[in-house]
């Protein structure tokens, strides 16, 4: 069975500051898919990043960036210089292959809460 | 292109009845995925539909049930509504067999009295 662990609920900072929010994940699969999602308060799921099983590197995306090791089956998603903007629900998900890269398994989310 | 849509976006049932949503994925995309989403229990999967067929189910009772049409717009139904089937149903869209994102709509509240 797939499990993905955000031991962070809510988190606060202060605008300008960094913030990383854990993802832990639990697989047998040897191959899968990791993702994070952004969920504001209207409620749709908004698409940041894929990343597949093969490839460790990380990825730097404007203020984003995201840290995977298999080694310790970690998807951790940096924010740098937070912005209001930014508060919302940040969910990780992981995904098998073949017919089962079709079912997420979601992570409970981290609500991250920006102050001005 | 325009993104998944979701219809109707907010719904108010009483128990027992039993409720329609809809989900037009993205244009081209021909898969269709459908999750819960709650409080206490999160994002759970539902189902998953390609090509008319259901190829993915999750762990959810008889009650939750869905079609697609050949044109991939995709339904779900929920008979005999419980207080417990309040949530957020989220419908996602996948290109194409090679490339496995999700892309999400925005959501239909449904609230059951």
């Amino acid at each position: 069975a797939q499990k993905v662990t955000q031991a962070q609920t809510e988190i606060s900072v202060v605008e300008k500051e960094d913030v990383t929010l854990d993802c832990v994940y639990e697989t047998r699969d040897t191959t899968y898919y990791l993702f994070w999602y952004k969920q504001p308060p209207s409620g749709e799921l908004v698409f940041l990043i894929r990343r597949n099983s093969f490839d460790e590197q990380n990825e730097i995306s404007g203020r984003y960036s995201w840290n995977f090791q298999k080694s310790t089956s970690s998807f951790n998603f940096t924010i740098t210089a937070s912005q209001v903007v930014d508060s919302a629900v940040y969910f990780c998900a992981l995904s098998g292959s073949g017919a089962g890269s079709y079912q997420l398994t979601f992570g409970k989310g981290t609500k991250l809460s920006v102050i001005p | 292109k325009a993104g998944v849509t979701q219809t109707p976006r907010y719904l108010i049932k009483t128990r027992g009845q039993q409720v329609t949503l809809s989900c037009s994925p993205i244009s081209g995309h021909r898969s269709v995925s459908w999750y819960q989403q709650t409080p206490g229990q999160g994002l759970q999967f539902l189902f998953e539909y390609f090509s008319e067929t259901q190829r993915n189910k999750g762990n959810f009772p008889g009650r939750f049930s869905g079609r697609q049409f050949s044109n991939s717009r995709s339904e779900m139904n929920v008979s005999t509504l419980e207080l417990g089937d309040s949530a957020l149903y989220l419908c996602a869209s996948t290109p194409t067999d090679r490339v496995v994102t999700q892309y999400f709509g925005p959501g239909t509240r449904l609230l059951v009295l």
